[in-house]
C-alpha cells in the first residue's frame, strides 16, 4: 500500500493552462505539505495544512491554491500557468503539526513524502 | 533569517566512510532531520536528532551539538546506492520545518 500518493506523475501543459494535482495519504496523519523542488533541487515549502489551520508561504504566487475535500487529500490547482512553474512538486504529510516536543515531535513531525509530479510547462 | 548550510557536492569511495556535516542558524529549534533522496525520487526519511549527540541506526549515524548548531551525518561502509543527496533540516520554534539545500553525494568504486 502507498502510503502517500500522488497524480499525475508527470504533467506537460501549456502556458496559461489550469491545472491540479492530486495528493492522498494513508496513514490516518492531520497534517499534509506542498512542496516545490526546482532544478537546483532546493526543497521550498509552498502550503501546510491541518483540519485547524493553513499555513501560506507567502512567497507563493496566488495562483496556486491547495483544496482539501477532507483530512486524507490536499490537492493542488494551480491558474495561469507559467514557465517558471516547471519543476518537481511533492506532496507529505505528517501525523501531526501541534507543537509536541521533546523526542515525540520526531515521530509527529516526520514528514512521508509522495512520489512527485514532474510539472514542465511549454 | 533563518538558514541551514551543507556542502554542496562530495565524493567518497565504496566501502569508505563519509561525514556530512550541516549548519544552521534558526529562529528556535525543534530538532533536526536528515534526509535522503535519490536522483528522480521522493526524499525518505533517515533520522532525527533532539539531544546532543550520537545516534546510531545501522551504518548511518547522526551527531547534534546544539549549542554549535552543527550536526553531521556519518556514512559507513559505503555502497553505490548510498549515492544521492542528504538533506539536513530543522524544525523551528514555530514547528516548521526548514531545509537545507542538500549534499549531493556521488560514491565511487
Amino acid at each position: 500500500d502507498t502510503a502517500v500518493s500522488q497524480t499525475p506523475k508527470y504533467l506537460v501543459t501549456q502556458m496559461g493552462n489550469d491545472k491540479s494535482i492530486k495528493c492522498e495519504q494513508n496513514l490516518g496523519h492531520d497534517t499534509m505539505y506542498w512542496y516545490k523542488q526546482d532544478s537546483k533541487k532546493f526543497l521550498k515549502i509552498m502550503f501546510s495544512y491541518n483540519n485547524k489551520e493553513l499555513i501560506i508561504n507567502e512567497t507563493v504566487p496566488n495562483r496556486f491554491s491547495p483544496k482539501s475535500p477532507d483530512k486524507a487529500h490536499l490537492n493542488l490547482h494551480i491558474n495561469s500557468l507559467e514557465l517558471g512553474d516547471s519543476a518537481v512538486y511533492f506532496c507529505a504529510s505528517s501525523q501531526d503539526s501541534s507543537g509536541t516536543s521533546g523526542r515525540a515531535a520526531g515521530i509527529q513531525e516526520t514528514q512521508y513524502f509522495g512520489p512527485g509530479t514532474r510539472l514542465l510547462v511549454l | 533569517g533563518q538558514n541551514i548550510d551543507q556542502p554542496t557536492e562530495m565524493t567518497a569511495t565504496e566501502g569508505a566512510i563519509v561525514q556530512i556535516n550541516c549548519t544552521y542558524q534558526t529562529s528556535g529549534f525543534n530538532g533536526l532531520f536528515w534526509y535522503q533522496q535519490h536522483a528522480g525520487e521522493a526524499p525518505t526519511f533517515l533520522s532525527y536528532n533532539v539531544l546532543d549527540g550520537l545516534e546510531e541506526k545501522g551504518r548511518f549515524s547522526s551527531f547534534l551539538s546544539r549549542s554549535k548548531g552543527y550536526s553531521y551525518l556519518l556514512l559507513k561502509e559505503l555502497q553505490m546506492k548510498d549515492s544521492a543527496s542528504y538533506l539536513c533540516a530543522v524544525l523551528d520554534s514555530n514547528y516548521q520545518l526548514i531545509w537545507g539545500a542538500g549534499t549531493k553525494l556521488i560514491i565511487k568504486p
